[in-house]
């Protein structure tokens, strides 16, 4: 079955620095891969998709990157804040519309 | 614009008990999602809907039901609540007009069963 594997252990940086995150998955062949962010006591928020011909994609401070042979996403959050304290989560297309997603990392950013 | 409602917030059930999990949007998406979340685990799909009359199951169906009458609810019934069934339920819509549409959630039930 489809396994998605995020980093597990909270990352912590400091206030303008740049955070990475990862997503590695495995037994599949998403066609479009999606990220999330979740704050505490809410439902997930969409972040950003990128689809499986595009090697990245950008929004403000915020890009993703999709390498579909090392079945690898990463999400980059520059100039980190604060406010980006958050976890996120990936998900990746399964086919009938339906997401899997992977547990999340956790994301504190010191001011 | 509310989006996507979850009510109760917070639910303490005892085993055997059953209860309905309520969820409605109100953005017109025909497809409609529901997600349990449990610490380490992820989110994982409990059932889901392309539209009124249609469900199908997902990864986690045992225990739970769904029907789904009107585009706009979506509600998942436990009919004998069991304590494996403690978790963060979280319901989830997508337009199904565009061929990529990234879900709506709601801000979940947090369910404990005793």
């Amino acid at each position: 079955s489809q396994k998605i594997e995020q980093n597990s252990e909270a990352l912590n940086i400091q206030e303008g620095k740049t955070a990475t995150l990862t997503c590695n998955y495995t037994n599949y062949s998403p066609a479009y891969l999606q990220w999330y962010r979740q704050d505490p006591g809410r439902g997930p928020v969409f972040l950003l998709l990128i689809r499986e011909n595009e090697k990245e994609k950008r929004k403000e401070r915020l890009k993703v990157t999709f390498d579909t042979t090392l079945k690898q996403s990463l999400f980059h959050i520059t100039a980190s804040q604060p406010a980006d304290s958050a976890t996120y989560l990936c998900a990746l297309d399964t086919g009938r519309r339906a997401l899997t997603f992977g547990s999340g990392t956790r994301l504190q950013v010191q001011p | 614009n509310a989006g996507v409602t979850q009510t109760p917030k917070f639910q303490v059930l005892k085993t055997g008990q059953s209860m309905t999990l309520q969820c409605a949007q109100d953005m017109n998406h025909e497809y409609m999602s529901w997600y349990r979340q449990d610490p380490g685990m992820g989110l994982r799909l409990i059932h889901y809907s392309v539209g009124a009359g249609i469900t199908d199951q997902g990864e986690v169906p045992n225990g739970y039901n769904v029907s789904r009458s009107t585009t706009e609810d979506f509600p998942l019934r436990l009919l004998s609540a069991a304590p494996s069934q403690t978790s963060v339920y979280f319901c989830a819509s997508s337009d199904l007009s565009r061929k990529v549409s990234p879900l709506h959630f709601g801000n979940g039930t947090r369910l404990t069963v005793t």
